[in-house]
């Protein structure tokens, strides 16, 4: 069974410009999560999906980031502008329901110069 | 901010020896709490993971100890091996439903 898929692993971007991050969850999990991880740190969440509806963003700095998961299937988290704090790993994970075990992807490294 | 992340809390241990990953948390309403690991340029990767029901649960060369009355889990690997080199992550979810992750801790597994 495949895994959570992200792409891409790597984005190197200057300062201003958009971004975009794809995620494709295990197939069957209605839960969907995109974190935010910086490094040495622990991921702290930035939106949960629960199929279509996003039932907390209540971390995601709305003036520069959106999301969407249009079919509750994949999903799309964009940034735009980026800025240089911006620089992170962007982690997806999924779950078959809310509050069972998280299942992550490899997550994309967002380097912004 | 605070490059709190770059000093992460370190365990050194010698291949083959047990390993003991302490970790506080700080919701008594949480009830579910779970170990991960993360090896470089991976996501977490799920360990074990335990109710509040419980107060020991063990898995292939895993055991998770949670002790609520101090709000203390703990992770024991046992006869380490170089593989278990990562950085460890316990989480708990208050309600069922937001993940709060710990700092981590970094284990290096000397051969």
């Amino acid at each position: 069974e495949a895994g959570v898929v992200q792409s891409p692993r790597y984005k190197i971007i200057e300062k201003k410009q958009p971004v975009a991050f794809w995620c494709n969850p295990i197939s069957g999990h209605n839960t969907l999560y995109w974190y935010l991880q910086n490094l040495g740190q622990g991921p702290e969440l930035l939106i949960r999906y629960e199929n279509e509806e996003a039932v907390d963003d209540s971390q995601l700095p709305k003036d520069r980031f959106s999301a969407e998961r249009l079919k509750g299937v994949d999903s799309t988290l964009k940034i735009q502008p980026a800025e240089l704090g911006d620089s992170a790993v962007y982690l997806c994970a999924s779950s078959l329901s809310p509050s069972g075990r998280e299942f992550f992807g490899p997550g994309t490294r967002l380097t912004v110069l | 901010g605070e490059s709190v992340g770059l000093h992460l809390p370190t365990l050194s241990v010698q291949e083959g020896d047990n390993s003991i990953i302490n970790c506080a948390y700080s919701n008594s309403a949480s009830d579910y709490f779970i170990w991960y690991k993360q090896e470089s340029g991976k996501g977490p990767q799920f360990i074990i993971d335990i109710r509040s029901n419980m107060d020991k649960r063990q898995g292939q060369r895993v055991t998770v100890l949670l002790n609520k009355t101090v709000k203390h889990l703990s992770l024991q690997i046992a006869a380490t091996q170089p593989g278990d080199s990562a950085v460890y992550f316990c989480a708990e979810k208050p309600g069922g439903f937001k993940t709060i992750f710990g700092a981590g801790t970094r284990l290096f597994v000397k051969a």
